[in-house]
């Protein structure tokens, strides 16, 4: 079974700046099949982005995704207050990485 | 619009069995697939499985196998998960989600509000 690493583990920033997030994986992951869902306290997690770098529905193009292989990044460019959560990668399927924590300065 | 109620929240002793209802509305339930993902307190996403709506084909988290069981009612377009030898450790919020694959599991959209479990002796 494929793991996913999220790095870092928690990422303290203030609005405005810029995110980046890092998930790998143990081994080559097809980049059509790598998902990013953000959670906020006490609701479900939303689709963000899936295939690697398309955003899903009403996701703002601050959201964007990249990568292929084993590194994927999931960039926020400029951190609005209400990105503040914790996001997760996911190869479809199967488990989720253990999150990254992006947490207000 | 598109709507996953799940059932009310649930207390067990361990060792019993668990089932969580998902009911769907305000799509065609037989054209998706529903996901089913769960997670412990203060803890990250586990991802249990997947059952196609269309035709009930499951896949399940390897960890679960032989645990858990999945199925659908089409003539009521809800979803159910069953997870049986109930330990400490499945004390959770489980999530149904609509997976946008029949064939395979894939991404997932929408999410039930999700139901709290808690095993306890």
């Amino acid at each position: 079974e494929i793991v996913l690493t999220q790095s870092p583990g928690t990422l303290s920033l203030s609005p405005g700046e810029r995110a980046t997030l890092s998930c790998r994986a143990s081994q080559s992951v097809s980049s059509s099949y790598l998902a990013w869902y953000q959670q906020k306290p006490g609701q479900a997690p939303r689709l963000l982005i899936y295939g690697a770098s398309s955003r899903a529905t009403g996701i703002p193009d601050r959201f964007s995704g990249s990568g292929s292989g084993t590194d994927f990044t999931l960039t926020i460019s400029r951190l609005e207050p209400e990105d503040f959560a914790v996001y997760y990668c996911q190869q479809y399927g199967s488990q989720f990485g253990q999150g990254t924590k992006v947490e207000i300065k | 619009q598109v709507q996953l109620v799940q059932s009310g929240a649930e207390v067990k002793k361990p060792g019993a069995s668990v089932k969580v209802s998902c009911k769907a509305s305000g799509y065609t339930f037989t054209s998706y697939g529903i996901s089913w993902v769960r997670q412990a307190p203060g803890q990250g996403l586990e991802w249990m499985g997947w059952i196609s709506a269309y035709n009930g084909n499951t896949n399940y988290a390897q960890k679960l196998q032989g645990r858990v069981t999945m199925t659908t009612d089409t003539s009521t377009s809800t979803a159910y998960m069953e997870l049986r030898s109930l330990r400490s450790d499945d004390t959770a919020v489980y999530y149904c989600a609509r997976d946008l694959c029949t064939s395979c599991p894939q991404k997932v959209d929408y999410w039930g509000q999700g139901t709290l479990v808690t095993v306890s002796s």
